[in-house]
């Protein structure tokens, strides 16, 4: 089975500066990986994903991630936070074929200083 | 689309009282996932359906709880008899295929005193 790893809690950026979430899978073959967003009171809200292809994934609100084999990592960037990119963030792993379904990690808390 | 639906948004009971938690996922999707915040635990999956069948229910706290799926449009999460520990968010996911991405509904914030 695979499994995701956020080291990171909480981490705190002024506003404006860039911002790297890290997270790392385990899993055997080429996982999938999403990262999912979720602002107070809401529910998770897909940021990006990657299956295939190009390692640099775009996403919405201006992040990016990057599909590292070697390290088993799928870090979440963004060139300049903004106030409202205060929220949890949530980094999945999941596989094709239909045996795993996505296995969310515990989440890393962005606190942005204005 | 409306997206994933869920009901209600906020639910308050008293210990031992049964609690039904509904959702209504995005037409056309063929999994369905409830899953259960809270901080101590985080994300937890409970249980999840796959073309209305219940595929894994291994993340469902005991016996008091349950979940079905009977047909493709509606799901419900129930606690019977619920417990002040049961107070957290629940939230209804669906997807295309399992391992696609999930879509969440708002969840449910459920407080049991």
């Amino acid at each position: 089975a695979q499994s995701v790893t956020q080291p990171d809690i909480h981490i705190t950026v002024s506003e404006g500066a860039s911002l790297e979430l890290r997270c790392n899978y385990s899993y055997g073959a080429t996982p999938y990986l999403f990262w999912y967003v979720q602002s107070p009171g809401q529910g998770l809200q897909l940021l990006l994903k990657y299956f295939s292809g190009d390692t640099l994934v775009q996403g919405i609100k201006g992040f990016e991630a990057e599909f590292k084999r070697s390290q088993s990592s799928f870090n979440l960037r963004k060139p300049s936070v903004h106030w409202s990119d205060a929220a949890e963030y949530f980094c999945a792993v999941g596989a094709a074929g239909g045996s795993y379904i996505p296995t969310f990690g515990r989440g890393t808390s962005l606190i942005v200083h204005p | 689309d409306a997206g994933v639906i869920q009901s209600p948004r906020h639910e308050v009971t008293e210990m031992g009282q049964e609690v039904t938690l509904r959702c209504k996922p995005i037409s056309g999707h063929n999994s369905l996932f409830w899953y259960r915040q809270t901080m101590m635990r985080g994300l937890e999956l409970l249980i999840y359906f796959n073309n209305n069948v219940p595929i894994d229910d291994s993340g469902m706290p005991e016996d008091r709880f349950s979940a079905k799926m009977p047909n493709a449009s509606f799901s419900t999460l129930k606690i019977q008899p619920s417990e002040p520990r049961d107070s957290a968010v629940y939230f209804c996911a669906s997807s295309l295929d399992q391992e696609d991405t999930q879509y969440f509904g708002p969840g449910t914030r459920l407080t049991v005193l």
